[in-house]
C-alpha cells in the first residue's frame, strides 16, 4: 500500500492557459474524491467517482472543470481558461465503498499568474 | 445541511503541556466524525475517526477524542504535546447514507512553543 499518490505537486501557469492534475488512489479503493483547499481554509468537496462513474459535483465545480476516471483506477482534474481565483491546493482521496473514511494524497498546489 | 466549526483559528501551547481542540457540528443524523492533521505544504493524514459505540476514541500519535452528542461536539485531546505537534488541525463530519462527500472546519492552526 503506496498510499494516494498525485502529480505534479505544485504547479505555477498563466491565466487562461489549461492545466491538468492525476490522482492515483490507493489500488483497491473504488471511490475517490476531489477537494479544493485555499489559504486559511479547510478542504471543500468538487466531486466524486464510484469505479468510473461521477456520481456527485459540487456547485464549486464550474464548467471550465472536468474530472474523468477513465478505467476506475486513476482521475485526472481539468481545469481550462485558468483565473487567479482558481489558485489552491487540490486534493485526492480514496476510499472504499461501504468504510467512510478517506485517505488524502499530498495535493498538487496551483498558483495562476 | 451539514456544518462544522473550529472556533479557535490558532492555539499556542507550550511543550508537554496539554491541549484541548475545540469542533462543533451541525447534522441531521448519526455523524461520521474525522480529525485530520496538516502539516505545512502537505496533504491530510487521519488522527482518528469516530462513527459509532464507545464516544471517547483513540487515535495515532497519542491523539484521542471524544463524542458528546448533547453538546454537538467532538474534541481532540492530547495530555502531552511534542514539538512534532504543530501542524494544522481539521475536524470534519460525513459521510453518511448517499452524502457523500465530507465537510471540514476551517482549522485550528496549533504552535508549540518550548
Amino acid at each position: 500500500d503506496t498510499g494516494v499518490s498525485q502529480d505534479p505537486r505544485h504547479k505555477i501557469t498563466k491565466r487562461g492557459q489549461n492545466v491538468t492534475f492525476r490522482c492515483d488512489p490507493i489500488s483497491e479503493h473504488n471511490r475517490l474524491y476531489w477537494y479544493r483547499q485555499t489559504l486559511g481554509q479547510g478542504p471543500e468537496f468538487l466531486t466524486y467517482f464510484q469505479n468510473e462513474a461521477q456520481l456527485e459535483k459540487s456547485r464549486l465545480l464550474s464548467d471550465r472543470f472536468s474530472a474523468e476516471r477513465p478505467k476506475g483506477s486513476f482521475s485526472t482534474l481539468e481545469i481550462q481558461r485558468t483565473e487567479q481565483g482558481d489558485s489552491a491546493m487540490y486534493l485526492c482521496a480514496s476510499g472504499e465503498r461501504g468504510e467512510e473514511t478517506q485517505y488524502f494524497g499530498p495535493g498538487t498546489r496551483l498558483l495562476v499568474l | 445541511a451539514q456544518s462544522v466549526t473550529q472556533p479557535d483559528i490558532h492555539i499556542t501551547v507550550s511543550e508537554g503541556a496539554s491541549l484541548e481542540l475545540r469542533c462543533n457540528y451541525s447534522y441531521g443524523a448519526t455523524p461520521y466524525l474525522f480529525w485530520y492533521v496538516q502539516s505545512p505544504g502537505q496533504g491530510l493524514q487521519l488522527l482518528l475517526k469516530y462513527f459509532s459505540g464507545d464516544t471517547l476514541v483513540q487515535g495515532i500519535k497519542g491523539f484521542e477524542a471524544e463524542f458528546k452528542r448533547s453538546q454537538s461536539s467532538f474534541n481532540l485531546r492530547k495530555p502531552s504535546v511534542h514539538w512534532s505537534d504543530a501542524a494544522e488541525y481539521f475536524c470534519a463530519v460525513g459521510p453518511n447514507f448517499g452524502n457523500e462527500k465530507l465537510t471540514f472546519g476551517t482549522g485550528t492552526r496549533l504552535t508549540i512553543i518550548p
